[in-house]
C-alpha cells in the first residue's frame, strides 16, 4: 500500500539554526500538507501545497517558515532560524485531489530544538 | 476561525464495553468530517462523513454526523486493549485545511 514517507525521524538542533524537514508524498498525489503538533497538545494545520504554491497558511506559517517542492517527489518544510517553542512533532500529509480525498499522514518527524 | 471540539477528553473502560466519542465543530465552508486513530505517531484513517444522518461502518467502528446540530460521534463496540489510543476529529474546509479537535484518549484494560 502507498505510503507518504518523512525524514529524519528526529532531528535536534540549536537555536537560530536551520532546518529542512522532508516528505515523499504518495506519488499520484496532488496536494501537500504540513501540520505540526507540539507534545501535549492538538494536531495544528501549518500549510497547504498546490500546483506548486502555497494554497493555504496559518496564523502559525511566519516568514520563517518556508515550502518547496524541489523535484518531483520531495516536499519539504524549511524552518530558517529555529526557536525552542518550534520543538514538536511534524506530519507532511498527502490527498489525491481537493475535495472528499483522504489526507494520508506521514509518520512524523520530531524536531526537538535545544 | 474553525473550531473543533471533542468529549471527553478522556475515557478509561474495560474489555468488551461500548464508547461514544463526541465531536463538535463550528467551520466555515463545511466540506467534511473525519475520523483518524493516533497510537504513536501518525494519525490513521477511520472515516470520512460529508452527509447527514449516513451511518458509516467498519467492524466494530461506526461513525455518524449531524451538520443540523454540527456534532459527529465514534462508536466503539466490543472495546479490546488494541483499540486502546487518542481518536482524533477534523473538519474539512473549502480550502482543503483541517482543523483538528484535540482528541479523545481511550484506554481500554483488560
Amino acid at each position: 500500500e502507498p505510503e507518504v514517507t518523512q525524514t529524519p525521524s528526529h532531528q535536534v538542533t540549536q537555536m537560530g539554526q536551520e532546518v529542512i524537514l522532508r516528505c515523499v508524498p504518495i506519488s499520484n498525489h496532488l496536494y501537500f500538507y504540513w501540520y505540526r503538533q507540539i507534545l501535549g497538545q492538538k494536531v495544528e494545520f501549518l500549510v497547504s501545497f498546490y500546483n506548486n504554491e502555497i494554497s493555504e497558511k496559518s496564523e502559525i506559517f511566519d516568514d520563517q517558515f518556508s515550502v518547496e517542492r524541489p523535484d518531483g517527489s520531495n516536499f519539504t518544510l524549511k524552518i530558517r532560524s529555529t526557536k525552542l517553542e518550534d520543538s514538536a512533532m511534524y506530519f507532511c500529509a498527502s490527498t489525491e485531489g481537493i475535495g472528499d480525498y483522504e489526507q494520508y499522514f506521514g509518520p512524523g518527524t520530531r524536531l526537538t530544538v535545544t | 476561525e474553525d473550531k473543533v471540539v471533542q468529549s471527553p477528553l478522556s475515557l478509561v473502560v474495560h474489555e468488551g464495553d461500548t464508547v461514544t466519542l463526541n465531536c463538535s465543530y463550528e467551520v466555515t465552508n463545511f466540506r467534511s468530517l473525519l475520523w483518524y486513530k493516533q497510537e504513536k505517531k501518525a494519525p490513521t484513517f477511520l472515516f470520512m462523513l460529508t452527509s447527514s444522518g449516513i451511518e458509516k461502518k467498519s467492524g466494530r467502528l461506526s461513525s455518524i454526523l449531524d451538520k443540523k446540530e454540527l456534532f459527529s460521534i465514534l462508536n466503539i463496540t466490543a472495546t479490546q486493549t488494541g483499540d486502546s489510543a487518542v481518536y482524533l476529529c477534523a473538519v474539512v474546509n473549502a480550502g482543503n485545511m483541517l482543523t483538528f479537535g484535540g482528541g479523545t484518549r481511550l484506554m481500554v484494560k483488560p
